[in-house]
């Protein structure tokens, strides 16, 4: 069963770098089948898509947030990453990681909900 | 982008109900359309995707149907545990949108 887990800090100050990493456990991130998502979800609001990322290094992200975006992957712990760059508090969000399939994100993390404020 | 429309926003039923929920896109998508099912404090559930076909593990009162711009999203016999939101997504293209959600409550 693929189990996906979000981790990082819960509070990040206003123009700091928002680093979250998600491990990927019952199967393997080398996987050419599957791409790598991240989504975020603003305080009783609806779902906003961020990144994927392709095994082949490749990665596209959501316009509005590109210039401020990096992921990457670590295939030896079978994590992926993100990194928001000079957040405000309009960053502050649940933020998912989730495995995608032939378009369709089948398994999700939990979510981890973060804060940006001083 | 393209803009994914969802109605209505909220809705009340009871146990039994038969349940129609819609998406519009903002263009056509042909049938790269997903239905995703969250509940309180929890991350989404596939519940549908390529428009019509049901995710392994989903009940079978839940079916899809559409293709171009409309979908749907039925529910054949509410049951207490689908009380929900229900967001639909487009990956016809990038960026990849969500429409704003459909709550269904119970009445």
């Amino acid at each position: 069963q693929v189990q996906l887990q979000e981790s990082g800090p819960g509070l990040v100050k206003p123009s700091q770098t928002l680093s979250l990493t998600c491990n990927v456990s019952g199967g393997s991130i080398t996987s050419g089948a599957y791409h790598w998502t991240w989504i975020r979800q603003h305080p009783g609001k609806g779902l906003e898509w961020i990144a994927n990322i392709y095994y082949s290094g490749s990665t596209y992200s959501n316009p509005s947030l590109r210039s401020r975006v990096t992921t990457s992957l670590d295939t030896s712990k079978n994590q992926f990453s993100l990194k928001l760059s000079s957040v405000t508090a309009a960053d502050t969000a649940v933020y998912y990681c989730a495995r995608t399939f032939n378009n369709y994100a089948d398994y999700w993390g939990q979510g981890t909900p973060v804060t940006v404020s001083s | 982008d393209i803009q994914m429309t969802q109605s209505p926003s909220s809705l009340s039923a009871s146990v039994g109900d038969r349940v129609t929920l819609t998406c519009r896109a903002s263009q056509s998508i042909t049938n790269y359309l997903n239905w995703f099912q969250q509940k309180a404090g929890k991350g989404p559930n596939l519940l549908i995707y390529g428009a019509s076909r049901l995710q392994i593990g989903v009940p079978s009162r839940f079916s899809g149907s559409g293709s171009g711009t409309d979908f749907t999203l039925t529910i054949s016999s509410l049951q207490p545990e689908d009380f929900a939101i229900y967001y639909c997504q487009q990956t016809y293209s990038f960026p990849l949108t969500f429409g704003q959600g459909t709550k269904v409550e119970i009445k």
